[in-house]
């Protein structure tokens, strides 16, 4: 399986920071890595896809980069509604597997 | 807009079968890949497998030998069976969509069901 690790595990930011998460995969993906942000009590929701493509509805403070084995989630500018949880997931082989997620709170 | 809506039996003992379904509305059903994931409480996601509407399925090797997924196209639902439960299956368990664009091999999960809680316990 390919193995996803994220960091830092936790992070605490406030209001206006411009915030990065890192995921790393164990192998190479190619572009296949896509975000998603999970607040507490609800299921995840896809952010960004192939790395860096914006899903629809996705505020643009919200970026994506990288290729083969290290991808970074940026958030330009923190709002407080972008306080939760982060998770990466690769999408170049199966099974499909998910990085342990980034908690990102309030300082 | 495309909705999920889940539903099954939350609490089980071991050994019993774990057994949900999910219902898409509001979309087209063909031409995606349907999918069961999970998450233990506190920690993270694991996929669990995919349908298609063809009924072409692909699952986690970790548990491929107690799932089964399968799929109603006549009422748009998809469901789960985990065989032989224990505590280790106690998670929240979420359906969702997933996107196969033609031209990459890759898929990503949008939208997701609301989750369902399933408690494993004697």
């Amino acid at each position: 399986d390919i193995q996803m690790t994220q960091s830092p595990s936790s992070l605490s930011a406030s209001v206006g920071d411009r915030v990065t998460i890192t995921c790393r995969a164990s192998q190479t993906i190619s572009s296949y890595l896509n975000w998603y942000q999970q607040k507490p009590g609800k299921a995840p929701e896809l952010l960004i896809y192939t790395a860096s493509s914006l899903q629809g509805g996705v505020p643009s403070r919200f970026s994506g980069s990288g290729s083969g084995t290290d991808f970074t989630l940026t958030i330009g500018s923190l709002q407080p509604e972008d306080f939760a949880t982060y998770y990466c997931q690769q999408s170049y082989r199966t099974p499909l597997t998910f990085g342990q997620g980034t908690r990102l709170e309030v300082k | 807009q495309v909705q999920l809506q889940q539903w099954g039996a939350g609490l089980l003992k071991p050994s019993e079968t774990l057994s949900l379904t999910c219902a898409v509305s509001g979309g087209s059903f063909s031409g995606y890949y349907w999918s069961w994931i999970r998450q233990p409480p506190g920690e993270g996601l694991e996929w669990i497998g995919e349908i298609n509407h063809s009924g072409s399925t692909n699952y986690n090797p970790s548990l491929k030998s107690r799932v089964t997924i399968s799929v109603d196209t006549s009422k748009n639902r998809f469901s789960l069976k985990l065989n032989s439960v224990t505590a280790a299956d106690t998670a929240v368990y979420y359906c969702a969509r997933g996107y196969r664009p033609r031209v990459a091999a890759t898929i990503w999960f949008d939208p997701w069901g609301q989750g369902t809680l399933v408690t494993v316990s004697s």
